[in-house]
C-alpha cells in the first residue's frame, strides 16, 4: 500500500539558516505529490505541489523518483515559516491524499 | 468567499452514540472528501462525494456513511461512536472529483470528542 514517511517529528533551526523537511514515499506508480502547511491556529493550506514547479514563499520541492523522495526546502528560514508541514501523496488514478504523519517547523531568533 | 464551512466546530459525545459532521464546500465546488485526523498523525481519508456519488472510501468500518446533496454540501455520519473515534474531521473541497486546478481546499474541522 502507499505510505508516506516524515522521518523527523520536530525540526528546530535559526533565522536564516537553510531549512530542509524531509518527505519519502512508497508508491510504484507515477504519484502526485504536495507540501500542505498548519500556521497556528489556521486550517490546513496547500504550499506546493510538485507538478507546478512553483515556488512558494521561498520554499521548493523536487519530486525525486529514483530515491522515492520529495523534500522541502528553503535556504534561509524565516520565524513565520513555524507551522507544521504535511507531505501528501495522490495515486495517478485515485483521488485521495495519502498524508505522512507531519513535521513540526520551529524557527528561533 | 466563505471558503470551506464545518459544523459544529467542537462537540462532545458518549459512546455508543450517533453523530453527524456538516461541510459546505466552496461555491461551485462539486467534491467533497472527509478526512479523519487523530492527535499526531496526519489526515486520514475517509470518503470521497462527486457530483453526489461516492467516489472513494477509506479503510473505515461501515459504521462510517456520508451523503452529498444536490447543492453540493456533505454530511459524515458516524454511529455507535468509539473512544477511538475522538478526532479532528476534516472536509476538503475541490472542483472537480481530482485534485485539478487549485487542488483540495480544507476547511477547519469539527473536533469530536468521545467519552
Amino acid at each position: 500500500a502507499q505510505r508516506v514517511t516524515q522521518p523527523e517529528k520536530l525540526l528546530s533551526v535559526f533565522k536564516g539558516a537553510p531549512v530542509e523537511l524531509k518527505c519519502n514515499y512508497s508508491y510504484s506508480g507515477s504519484p502526485e505529490l504536495f507540501w500542505y502547511v498548519q500556521y497556528s491556529r489556521q486550517r490546513l493550506q496547500l504550499l506546493l505541489r510538485h507538478i507546478s514547479r512553483e515556488s512558494i514563499k521561498g520554499f521548493t520541492a523536487d519530486l525525486n523518483k529514483g530515491e522515492t523522495s520529495f523534500h522541502l526546502k528553503k535556504p534561509f528560514a524565516q520565524e513565520e515559516d513555524s507551522a507544521m508541514y504535511y507531505c501528501a501523496l495522490k495515486e495517478e488514478y485515485g483521488n485521495k491524499l495519502v498524508f505522512g504523519a507531519g513535521t513540526i517547523l520551529r524557527v528561533k531568533s | 468567499d466563505a471558503g470551506v464551512t464545518q459544523s459544529p466546530t467542537h462537540l462532545i459525545k458518549t459512546r455508543g452514540q450517533q453523530v453527524t459532521l456538516r461541510c459546505s464546500p466552496i461555491s461551485g465546488h462539486k467534491s467533497v472528501s472527509w478526512y479523519q485526523q487523530v492527535l499526531g498523525q496526519g489526515p486520514q481519508f475517509i470518503f470521497q462525494y462527486y457530483e453526489k456519488e461516492e467516489r472513494g472510501r477509506g479503510n473505515f468500518p461501515d459504521r462510517f456513511s456520508a451523503r452529498q446533496f444536490p447543492n453540493y454540501s456533505s454530511e459524515l455520519n458516524v454511529n455507535a461512536l468509539l473512544l477511538g473515534d475522538s478526532a479532528l474531521y476534516l472536509c476538503a473541497s475541490s472542483l472537480a472529483a481530482g485534485t485539478g486546478i487549485g487542488g483540495y481546499t480544507f476547511g477547519s474541522g469539527t473536533r469530536l470528542t468521545v467519552v
